[in-house]
């Protein structure tokens, strides 16, 4: 069985400084990692996902996570949030032949 | 541009009506979901279809049905909608390989109320 962890629900950052959204898995076999995004009134889109080699990846919008096998983590950076990056932030796992599973979700409020 | 539409943005149906969401999408892809997404609950799968007439349940397929005649078209049944079934509810799709490597797509979602 697979799973996903989000811990926080909310996360309040102020506009231009630093932020982490943390990210947990655990999965009985290699993995395949993701980050959606999803902004108001619209469906998920894609960030960035992680399917093998360096365990540092970069997204869009200057959104990068790094992959840590050790602490089974998955953990979403950004050095200098704007008010658009106001949004509701996924992270998903799948073990490959499996279907993929969605963390609960983390609402990250930009502040002016 | 990989486009997923759904057939309504906002539904408000009876308890006990038979409801039907429709989704299509238009970049031939093989796979196709249905998610319902609940606050503090994420995305939960109910079904999903990785061929013309082929279906799988999900972690949550109590309630619901699914319907694959067209590559292009999932649908959703409700056959008796209940009003725990209020929800949004997004179709998703991706090209074919490992159900879990290939990216999905999602539509903007469907906001369904049952009183």
């Amino acid at each position: 069985a697979q799973s996903v962890t989000q811990l926080d629900s909310q996360v309040p950052v102020f506009e231009e400084a630093p932020v982490e959204l943390r990210c947990n898995y655990s999965s009985s076999v290699s993995v395949y990692l993701f980050w959606y995004v999803q902004y108001p009134n619209q469906g998920l889109q894609l960030l960035l996902k992680y399917l093998s080699g360096s365990t540092l990846v970069k997204g869009i919008n200057g959104f990068e996570a790094e992959f840590n096998k050790s602490q089974t983590s998955f953990h979403l950076r950004k050095p200098s949030v704007h008010i658009s990056d106001t949004a509701e932030y996924f992270c998903a796992v799948s073990g490959g032949y499996q279907k993929v599973t969605f963390g609960t979700g983390t609402k990250l409020q930009v502040i002016p | 541009d990989v486009k997923v539409t759904q057939s309504s943005r906002y539904l408000v149906k009876r308890t006990g009506e038979k409801v039907f969401l429709e989704c299509v999408q238009d970049m031939d892809h093989e796979n196709m979901f249905w998610y319902r997404q609940d606050p503090g609950l994420g995305l939960r799968l109910i079904y999903f279809s990785y061929d013309v007439k082929m279906k799988e349940k999900g972690d949550i397929p109590e309630g619901y049905s699914v319907s694959r005649e067209k590559k292009e078209r999932f649908s959703l049944i409700l056959e008796s909608a209940s009003t725990n079934q209020t929800s949004m509810y997004l179709c998703a799709s991706s090209s074919s390989g490992l159900a879990g490597f290939r990216e999905q797509y999602f539509g903007p979602g469907t906001r369904l109320t049952v009183t």
